[in-house]
């Protein structure tokens, strides 16, 4: 019953290289977010959505972009990816409004080489 | 904005023992704080949440105490069994922000058969 699905689970990119991860949700939530997850750092927001072609920027924004066409998909792109964006990608998403958490994708581990 | 800090980082107990876990958030509106348990190469899964007009929830092992005076919220384990090793997030929503959480930095704990 994965509600949360990112499309790859490990990937290996070049520096320099653009980069898509893929986020989709099937449960009608308006929210998504998109984190990185750091040994000893937490998690750590890069953007989130609201709504359908809305963004906002969270903590640590810089070098990253997000698009959000259709309710249910957030896409997290690296513009240039450097060897400092290597890390845990996290998608969540939770509905708006009401106390909920979020539920999370199972992880993007990002290498860039 | 909000901000979590969590304590300790790690934590180590005797299988049988009881593991407490401590939040603190700095933002008086946070109105809602639930927990996440995250085992090795997994997502973080939601185990508990608790809402600013409760006082204490329990669920089975583990309960969660609230106190909104001190702004702090702690997660509490008894009777600890080997899965319950893993890393545990606490995270405070305020109301006012698009139902986004703020995450403290995590607590691994190692639960010794």
């Amino acid at each position: 019953d994965v509600k949360v699905t990112q499309s790859s689970r490990y990937l290996v990119k070049r520096t320099g290289e653009k980069v898509f991860l893929e986020c989709v949700q099937d449960m009608d939530h308006e929210n998504m977010f998109w984190y990185r997850q750091d040994p000893g750092l937490g998690l750590r927001l890069i953007y989130f959505s609201y709504d359908v072609k809305m963004k906002e920027k969270g903590d640590i924004p810089e070098g990253y972009s997000v698009s959000r066409e259709k309710k249910e998909r957030f896409s997290l792109i690296l513009e240039s990816a450097s060897t400092n964006q290597t890390s845990m990608y996290l998608c969540a998403s939770n509905p708006r409004g009401v106390d909920y958490g979020y539920t999370f994708g199972s992880g993007t581990r990002l290498t860039v080489v | 904005g909000e901000n979590v800090e969590q304590h300790p980082s790690t934590l180590s107990v005797q299988e049988g023992d009881s593991a407490v876990i401590k939040c603190t958030y700095s933002d008086s509106a946070s109105n809602y704080f639930p927990w996440y348990k995250q085992e090795l190469g997994k997502r973080p899964q939601l185990i508990i949440d608790i809402r600013s007009n409760v006082g204490e929830k329990k669920d089975q092992r583990i309960a969660v105490t609230l106190n909104k005076t001190a702004k702090h919220f702690s997660l509490h384990i008894t009777e600890t069994q080997p899965e319950d090793s893993a890393v545990y997030f606490c995270a405070a929503r305020p109301p006012y922000n698009f139902n986004k959480f703020y995450f403290g930095s995590g607590t691994k704990l190692n639960v010794k058969p």
